[in-house]
């Protein structure tokens, strides 16, 4: 089945304490994308990738890592989180061309 | 500056009304738009992509580059469309701006 897998689906975690966040693909695409979803305010960007070793920041990068050594993953970093980091995280993927994103199913961070 | 507007955060209806969500974008160059829906707990799934021209669900969207808009439409609402929808713009220059979403709910 062609799908964005991500895990862990629900985190708590305390400040300071880095964590990981991972993301797979495998629909060989090769547009990339971490969004945050918070009330009020929508699905905004993190940091994207438009291929393999090719990342870009989006609008809220800091406090944030991605990396995308292979095309089918691109984990999510947070090297010292903070409670402004408590949100709604999605992954997301595309092929090249006028096509939308297939979104994984979301992690649930909480930082406290 | 590039910007994806829902100006209204929760929309409801009856069931077999029409509905109409409204989507405005700001953005100099050809845009790529579509529409997004999101079902409790559940993950985003893409409904519409300008481009195609087609009808998901009874709904159909259509870009107006003079009003710089892209609503979405139904004609009669059913309660199993009861959701989040987001409408979003792609600017070609691999950044992909998302709405901040309208709830519709669908009243029996």
């Amino acid at each position: 089945e062609a799908q964005v897998t991500q895990n862990p689906r629900y985190l708590i975690t305390v400040t300071g304490k880095k964590l990981t966040v991972t993301c797979s693909q495998n629909m060989n695409h090769e547009y990339m994308s971490w969004y945050r979803q918070d009330p009020g305010l929508g699905l905004r960007q993190i940091y994207y990738s438009m291929n393999v070793e090719v990342t870009d920041k989006g609008d809220v990068p800091e406090g944030y890592k991605v990396s995308r050594k292979e095309k089918r993953n691109f984990p999510l970093i947070l090297e010292s989180p903070s409670p402004n980091q408590t949100s709604l995280y999605f992954c997301a993927s595309r092929p090249q061309g006028e096509y939308g994103y297939t979104f994984g199913s979301g992690t649930r961070l909480t930082v406290v | 500056a590039q910007r994806v507007t829902q100006p209204e955060k929760l929309l409801s209806v009856f069931k077999g009304a029409p509905v109409e969500l409204k989507c405005n974008y700001s953005y100099s160059g050809s845009p790529e738009l579509f529409w997004y829906v999101q079902y409790s707990r559940q993950r985003l799934q893409l409904l519409l992509r300008h481009i195609s021209r087609e009808s998901i669900k009874g709904f159909t969207a259509d870009l107006n580059k003079g009003e710089t808009s892209f609503h979405l439409k139904k004609p009669f609402a059913q309660e199993e469309d009861s959701a989040m929808y987001y409408c979003a713009l792609s600017t070609g220059t691999y950044k992909y701006i998302f709405g901040t979403g309208t709830r519709l709910k669908v009243l029996a």
